[in-house]
């Protein structure tokens, strides 16, 4: 079946503009969750809904970052005012808690921000 | 903080030969341990996952053993071949929160030659 998906793949902003990173996750997965992978580092962990629901976005490093999932499915995650150290990979991920009670979280592509 | 730490940064193997990562944790309360491989511009895939109540599981080639006492888990590939090169990150998280968010270790970067 079809993974995780995002969109765009590749993201140029210019510093102070808004971008806006969508996450198609995996059918039926009622978890998502954003990450946010630095060149040459592990992926760190932004924020986490359940269906609609965001239940954790003590990873957000500012305001600036917004994240929203408004029907429980596809995700947008948007930075306002973008700076240079935003550049990064954004990660989706999505895991289903009702199969096996497991935690396998499966990741989607990234999409790679690059901020001038 | 940094919850995981893994080693080594880096690792070059022969072909056939046995690759070995260790990590080390720090949250006694962290209840999932997987790995993950990640080739460059690609998503990270899950690899091997092990939880606290045994100690080893092994999947093909691929191994994790796991110290509880230690808090200190590895990960061994076996007859490592050059299509394993790549990115491996291992990973905690704690189920009983209400998230399961994964804390990720700083990465192995893995060469296997011909």
């Amino acid at each position: 079946g079809a993974g995780v998906s995002q969109s765009p793949r590749y993201k140029v902003a210019k510093r102070g503009q808004d971008v806006a990173l969508r996450c198609d996750p995996i059918s039926g997965h009622v978890s998502l969750f954003w990450y946010q992978q630095a060149l040459g580092q592990g992926p760190e962990f932004l924020t986490y809904f359940q269906n609609e629901a965001q239940l954790d976005k003590s990873g957000l490093p500012s305001d600036r970052f917004f994240a929203e999932r408004p029907e429980g499915s596809v995700s947008t995650l948007k930075i306002q005012r973008t700076q240079q150290e935003d550049s990064a990979v954004y990660l989706c991920a999505s895991s289903s808690v009702e199969t096996t009670g497991s935690y396998e979280q499966y990741f989607g592509p990234g999409t790679r921000l690059t901020v001038t | 903080q940094q919850q995981v730490k893994q080693s080594p940064q880096s690792l070059i193997v022969q072909k056939g030969g046995i690759s070995i990562i260790n990590c080390a944790y720090e949250n006694t309360a962290f209840d999932y341990f997987p790995w993950y491989q990640q080739f460059p511009g690609k998503g990270p895939a899950l690899l091997i996952a092990i939880r606290p109540d045994v100690s080893e599981k092994k999947e093909g080639r691929f191994t994790i053993s796991f110290n509880k006492s230690a808090k200190q888990f590895s990960l061994h590939i076996m007859d490592s071949q050059p299509g394993d090169s790549a990115t491996y990150f291992c990973a905690a998280s704690r189920g009983s929160s209400n998230t399961g968010k994964l804390i990720f270790g700083q990465g192995t970067t893995l060469q296997v030659k011909p």
